[in-house]
């Protein structure tokens, strides 16, 4: 069964790092891009950036790009989403999700979400 | 402001069919790339419904359909039934953005 496995939910202070994780099996894992969509129920759906995993090209939404990491290690088929300094707006749902081809195509596998809470 | 527009609820008695429009611009649906929806029951991720306008995976009834007209899309289900309630997101990619864009979401109501 081809999946995405998130890391589980997280609750941080303002000001902390986190990195949280989404881990592929069933397929082919470095040759398909991963994306990093966020979810709160003020903004929907919004795109944060993708990963080629085989050789780490990695583009970010200009909302936030030098707000965050996104990083891969496919030795161990996994994705990365990284924060060094969290706000509490950064208190949403976040997915990872596969594109079915390429960047400009649908996304056909999301790992279950990983909820992260930001509050003081 | 989500870059495609879709409005936030539409609802239909059991058996009846309802449209969902998702209104883009020329640097997205307009610009010839595919659009795809997405379906959401509360609590769980979003779940791929339907790819490039009109295909859908394996697994989706048929009563599920797309269609697209120049910077627009519209999903369409046919013979509603109560367990269609959910949230259905449109999506498309970006020339300016050069990544997916999304509806704001759509929250179809079986009456």
């Amino acid at each position: 069964e081809v999946q995405l496995v998130q890391s589980g939910a997280e609750v941080k202070e303002p000001g902390e790092s986190l990195k949280i994780s989404c881990k592929g099996s069933g397929y082919s894992f470095s040759t398909y891009w991963i994306a990093w969509v966020r979810q709160t129920s003020e903004k929907g759906l919004e795109w944060m950036g993708l990963i080629y995993p085989d050789d780490s090209d990695s583009r970010y939404s200009p909302s936030f790009r030098g707000q965050v990491i996104i990083s891969v290690d496919k030795s161990i088929s996994t994705a990365y989403l990284q924060w060094t300094s969290l706000r509490a707006s950064d208190t949403a749902m976040y997915y990872c999700v596969r594109f079915i081809d390429r960047v400009e195509d649908s996304l056909d596998v999301w790992g279950q979400g990983t909820m992260v809470t930001v509050s003081s | 402001q989500s870059e495609l527009t879709q409005p936030p609820s539409v609802s239909g008695a059991p058996g009846q069919g309802v449209t969902i429009p998702c209104t883009g611009s020329s640097s997205n649906i307009g610009a010839n790339y595919g659009v795809h929806w997405y379906q959401q029951f509360p609590g769980r991720a979003p779940k791929l419904l339907m790819y490039d306008y009109t295909y859908r995976p394996s697994g989706v009834p048929d009563r599920f359909s797309g269609s697209k007209s120049d910077t627009s899309a519209s999903l369409t289900i046919t013979g509603l039934q109560a367990e269609d309630e959910a949230v259905y997101y449109c999506q498309s990619s970006d020339t300016r953005l050069s990544g997916p864009v999304f509806g704001g979401g759509t929250k179809v109501t079986v009456l």
